[in-house]
């Protein structure tokens, strides 16, 4: 089964407005998580990432938290854009002793849908 | 930079029919990947390889092979197609397996 999952599958806000969206992963082990955007027709856009060593992380109106004792992920977007909407994957990563890639593992996603 | 290039965009085949995906990176990334994407679902991990000549296996390798003869070049081949291969493709690259960076995509039809 999927290790990353999201609580909703849709999520939507009014422009201008902050947006919450939510993310739980299983594996306790992961220690790098990433937050991606993608439009309609489009690859997935990196938004921003965190380490586990970590549990906030701000960057341009949006900022990841991590909680790792409940195992859960969320992206805040501040004053939410009609360009903001998309849908919005997290994935984490879980890293091999020697480092090596693995790959990110996805959860299904959440659409983010702007009301005007 | 061009990023992450896919080739084709778009492609139709039948069932029994072999292609190959092209995938190729100029940002001088180590690591790179294959992830299918079927319809309101997340991406699953085809490949990934972390150099040349080194691949490995991800979620869900079957029906699939890929090769890493250059840092650049990532393919990935269908010998056998079936309908259960439709789906949208990603191919991506990442320094070190952190932030991955993604193709455009290739929308492959199996009917």
């Amino acid at each position: 089964g999927e290790s990353v999952g999201l609580h909703l599958p849709t999520l939507s806000v009014q422009e201008g407005d902050n947006s919450i969206i939510n993310c739980a992963y299983s594996n306790s082990a992961s220690d790098y998580f990433i937050w991606y955007k993608q439009e309609s027709g489009k690859g997935p856009q990196f938004i921003i990432d965190i380490r586990s060593n970590m549990d906030k992380r701000q960057g341009q109106r949006v900022t990841v938290l991590l909680n790792k004792t409940v195992k859960h992920l969320s992206l805040q977007i501040a004053a939410t854009q009609p360009g903001d909407s998309a849908v919005y994957f997290c994935a984490e990563n879980l890293r091999s002793s020697g480092g090596g890639a693995d790959g990110l593992t996805f959860g299904k996603g959440t659409h983010l849908i702007i009301q005007p | 930079n061009a990023g992450v290039t896919q080739t084709p965009k778009f492609r139709i085949l039948k069932i029994g029919q072999s292609m190959t995906l092209q995938c190729t990176q100029d940002m001088n990334h180590n690591y790179m990947y294959w992830y299918r994407q079927d319809p309101g679902m997340g991406l699953k991990l085809i490949y990934y390889s972390v150099g040349a000549g080194i691949t490995d296996k991800g979620e869900v390798p079957n029906g699939y092979n890929v090769s890493r003869s250059t840092t650049e070049d990532f393919p990935l081949r269908l010998e056998l197609a079936a309908p259960s291969q439709t789906s949208v493709y990603f191919c991506a690259s990442s320094y070190r397996g952190s932030e991955a960076f993604f193709g455009q995509g290739t929308r492959l039809t199996v009917v």
